[in-house]
């Protein structure tokens, strides 16, 4: 059963990027797309974008212009940044697979809280 | 962007109840169409895919329907374990975009 585990640093600057790895265990990271999700505290998800096993990404426009997502087949592992964060990006960040592009979500990471803060 | 809303938000009800949650995509969207269960401080956990298909381990009083843009979550039969916000999802073209949730509370 694969399973997915995110890491990173809790706490990130405001102006500062956010950076995060999703390490893929007990599976393949071949064939598969890799997404990022979020979850403001007492609020609803967001999709940031993905990764494809091959370096492909689809990005949220809302987001575009700051999220950079890479994967490492070799290393098993897939990774975010996010630019230039403000308190508005403090979330629980999840990393999710999908079978495709028009795939349901599934599994998904624990998730990591972020908090924007100085 | 394809937006999703889930009727009602909350809702208050007692095991054993049968529920529905409804969810409408402002755009058709064929079956691309997920349902998820969310306990606090929790991951999301796929429930349903492409509107009815129940993910393996998933309980069998789980089903879902609808076709387009209007789309249906029910619960046979409400157990103390069902009582989680639910989310509604398509899959139908990026931005990927889910329902604001419905939270189904014990009355």
């Amino acid at each position: 059963q694969v399973q997915l585990q995110e890491s990173g640093p809790g706490l990130v600057k405001p102006s500062e990027t956010l950076s995060l790895t999703c390490t893929v265990s007990s599976g393949s990271i071949s064939d598969y797309y890799w997404n990022w999700i979020r979850q403001p505290p007492g609020k609803g998800l967001e999709w940031i974008g993905y990764v494809f096993y091959s370096g492909d990404t689809d990005y949220n426009p809302s987001l575009k212009s700051r999220v950079t997502m890479s994967v490492d087949t070799s290393k098993g592992h897939f990774s975010l940044k996010l630019s230039s964060v403000t308190a508005a990006d403090t979330a629980v960040y999840y990393c999710v697979r999908a079978y495709s592009s028009v795939g349901w979500f599934d599994p998904w990471g624990q998730g990591t809280l972020v908090t924007v803060s100085s | 962007d394809i937006q999703m809303t889930q009727s009602p938000s909350s809702l208050s009800a007692s095991v054993g109840d049968r529920v529905t949650i409804t969810c409408r995509a402002s755009q058709k969207i064929g079956t691309y169409l997920n349902w998820y269960q969310q306990k606090p401080g929790k991951a999301p956990k796929l429930l349903i895919y492409v509107t009815s298909s129940l993910q393996s381990g998933v309980p069998s009083r789980f089903s879902g329907s609808g076709s387009g843009t209007d789309f249906t979550l029910t619960i046979n039969s409400l157990q103390p374990e069902d009582f989680a916000t639910y989310y509604c999802q398509q899959s139908y073209s990026t931005p990927y975009t889910f329902g604001q949730g419905t939270k189904v509370e014990i009355k």
